[in-house]
Formats: C-alpha cells, sequence, structure tokens
C-alpha cells in the first residue's frame, strides 16, 4: 500500500484480556518496528524486526508482550492479560533496511485503552 | 544506551515569529538526528534529518543544526504558521549499514498563535 497500515484504530478491552494489533509496512519495506507512546510521553521502542534476522526485543516491558511478523511483511503485536499500564498508542513504522541509517514512516496508530 | 533530552516541552509563539526545540544525546557513536511531527490523531511524520558529517540542513522554513561535539541538535522554524502547530519529536540513532532503533525524546508542543 501507499503506507504504513494499523488496525484497529482503537481498541478497548478489559483488564486482564488479550489484544493483537496489526500492522502492515509499505511494500518493500524490510525493516519494522513497534513504539509505544503513552499519554505525554515520547515514543517507546518495543521491538524491531529487520529482514530475517531476529528480532531485537530488547524494549518489550515484560514477557506479556510478543511479536510476530509472517511473511517479511505483515506484523502482529500481541499483548496477553492486559493491564491498565498498558493503555497507550502503539505505533508501527517500517524503512528500507540497507544503506546508512534513514528515517521512518509511522502508521497512524492503535489506540489502546484497558478498563 | 542512548538517551535523547528535549526542550522545551511546550511552546508558544505568534505567527511569523521564530520557534528554536533543543535536544542532547548521550551516545558519542550517534550520527543521525531525524525530527517528526506529530499532528492530532496521527502518526510521526518525518520533517527533516541530518547525518554527523554535516552541521546544518535547510528546507524552506526549517533547518537543523547539529553540534558534535557538545551531542546537541536543535530544530529551527521560521517564520511561522498555525499549521505548523504540532507536537515534535527528535531522535537519534547510529545506524551504519542498515537501521538500529531511534531513540526518541519527549516531544514538544508548539503552539503558533493567530
Amino acid at each position: 500500500g501507499a503506507g504504513v497500515s494499523q488496525s484497529p484504530s482503537n481498541k478497548v478491552t478489559e483488564k486482564g484480556k488479550d489484544v493483537e494489533l496489526r500492522c502492515d509496512p509499505i511494500s518493500g519495506h524490510t525493516a519494522l518496528y513497534w513504539y509505544r507512546q503513552s499519554l505525554g510521553q515520547g515514543l517507546e521502542f518495543l521491538i524491531y524486526f529487520q529482514g530475517n534476522s531476529a528480532p531485537d526485543k530488547s524494549g518489550l516491558p515484560s514477557d506479556r508482550f510478543s511479536a510476530e511478523r509472517t511473511g517479511g511483511s505483515v506484523s502482529t503485536l500481541t499483548i496477553q492479560r492486559t493491564q491498565q499500564e498498558d493503555s497507550a498508542v502503539y505505533l508501527c513504522a517500517s524503512s528500507l533496511d540497507s544503506g546508512p541509517a534513514r528515517g521512518y514512516t509511522f502508521g497512524s496508530g492503535t489506540r489502546l485503552t484497558v478498563v | 544506551g542512548e538517551n535523547v533530552e528535549q526542550h522545551p516541552s511546550t511552546l508558544s509563539v505568534q505567527e511569523g515569529d521564530s520557534a528554536v526545540i533543543k535536544c542532547t544525546y548521550s551516545d558519542s557513536a550517534s550520527n543521525y538526528f531525524p525530527w517528526y511531527k506529530q499532528e492530532l490523531g496521527k502518526g510521526p511524520q518525518l520533517i527533516i534529518d541530518i547525518r554527523s558529517n554535516v552541521g546544518e540542513k535547510k528546507d524552506q522554513r526549517i533547518a537543523v543544526t547539529l553540534n558534535k561535539t557538545a551531542k546537541h541538535f536543535s530544530l529551527h522554524i521560521t517564520e511561522t504558521q498555525p499549521e505548523d502547530s504540532a507536537v515534535y519529536f527528535c531522535a537519534a540513532s547510529k545506524g551504519n549499514s542498515g537501521n538500529t532503533p531511534l531513540v526518541f525524546g519527549k516531544g514538544t508542543r508548539l503552539s503558533v498563535i493567530a
């Protein structure tokens, strides 16, 4: 597609339930990133997929968080047993993954509210 | 790891005036410094970036300066317009071949008053 697509745009879930957030990156972009943006805060890195390499999971805040990227394209971020502190906007970004560092293209995010 | 500090957290300017946002970074190996603009309900959008081999870059009304010795970089917006109102984020990374995750500042909410 023309841009990074995320779904759903909004998600309200009950505490303790599992949620899945989806990201469809720009076609041909081999790098994919997940960030979390809490109210009034900056963007917190969660996980990074680079081509066929093992993902960089160093930013995941707990073992309740996991992500996968199937076929080098679509990615799903899963949060198990959601807690109220998981409420945030979850942003996905993609970029070309060759040559020098370059900026990302972000999606519009999924706003997650845990009640 | 890298730490990026951004100031101020909020900034109000009169339309037509200039706005300056400053960031510092901690890792001297960082070599790529993008700036993002985030409008309400949207994802951040890249507006300008600078690499460590240059000291300044301009694109119409926006410019970024980099001081590697002091490890700080700044965003300058001249002749501000109401549509410049948004949250601006600075970031840093040290990617060479391929990318490493960007580390972001906490953002600056810019309000341009007509």
